[in-house]
């Protein structure tokens, strides 16, 4: 059964055009995360939610906003993609913060053309 | 001082083999090593993880050796099968970072029938 759920697989999109990846869990964890993963490289942290709490990571471009309407769903926008953002973009759930297991999602492959 | 050091960059066993995967770090404050596995196209997956407390865990073919007074720890896998064959991550996080993870730069294991 699908714990964290990432929508679309696959998003194309044209350089500077807004986009939406989505993500969703079943697992009513308090904590979601955004990580941008780029060929053959670690996940990189963007952003996480403690419940409605938002903490920026430091480096986080300003163009990568998220939001999260309930305990269930997390989005990530990206304002205005450059070819730089193409990369795998993965979503990840614990229950707590402290050396508590990340169950991580498939992720989504963004393209930008 | 927030970096986890992680070699080999890729690495090829036969089948029944026995790969060792090592990190290092600097940030003595890290008290959480969780290592991830990751097969292509899917989100990364806990596999084991130890608190410096312990020096080594096993859990079936998987061990983390810990050396704490070297700041280094290690993934064995003893039996390595074909369907062993992933990207394999270090991390590490500390209380005062809460969730944040630490990756290392990932290892590419290729297992060989």
């Amino acid at each position: 059964d699908a714990m964290v759920i990432q929508n679309p697989r696959y998003q194309v999109t044209q350089f500077g055009k807004p986009v939406t990846l989505s993500c969703s869990q079943t697992l009513n964890h308090n904590v979601m995360y955004w990580y941008q993963q780029k060929s053959s490289q670690a996940p990189k942290l963007l952003f996480h939610y403690y419940d409605k709490d938002f903490n920026n990571e430091a480096d986080t471009p300003d163009n990568f906003q998220s939001r999260r309407p309930n305990t269930s769903f997390c989005f990530l926008d990206i304002r205005s993609p450059g070819l730089g953002d193409a990369a795998m973009y993965l979503c990840a759930t614990s229950r707590d913060i402290q050396f508590d297991t990340q169950y991580f999602g498939p992720g989504t492959r963004l393209t930008v053309l | 001082q927030q970096q986890v050091k992680q070699s080999p960059q890729s690495l090829i066993v036969q089948k029944g083999g026995i790969p060792i995967i090592n990190c290092a770090y600097e940030n003595t404050a890290f008290d959480y090593f969780p290592w991830y596995q990751q097969f292509p196209g899917k989100g990364p997956a806990l596999l084991i993880a130890i608190r410096p407390d312990v020096s080594e865990k096993k859990e079936g073919r998987f061990t983390i050796s810990f050396n704490k007074s070297a700041k280094q720890f290690s993934l064995h896998i003893m039996d390595s099968q074909p369907g062993d064959s992933a990207t394999y991550f270090c991390a590490a996080s500390s209380a005062a970072s809460g969730s944040r993870l630490t990756f290392g730069e990932g290892t590419q294991l290729t297992v060989n029938p």
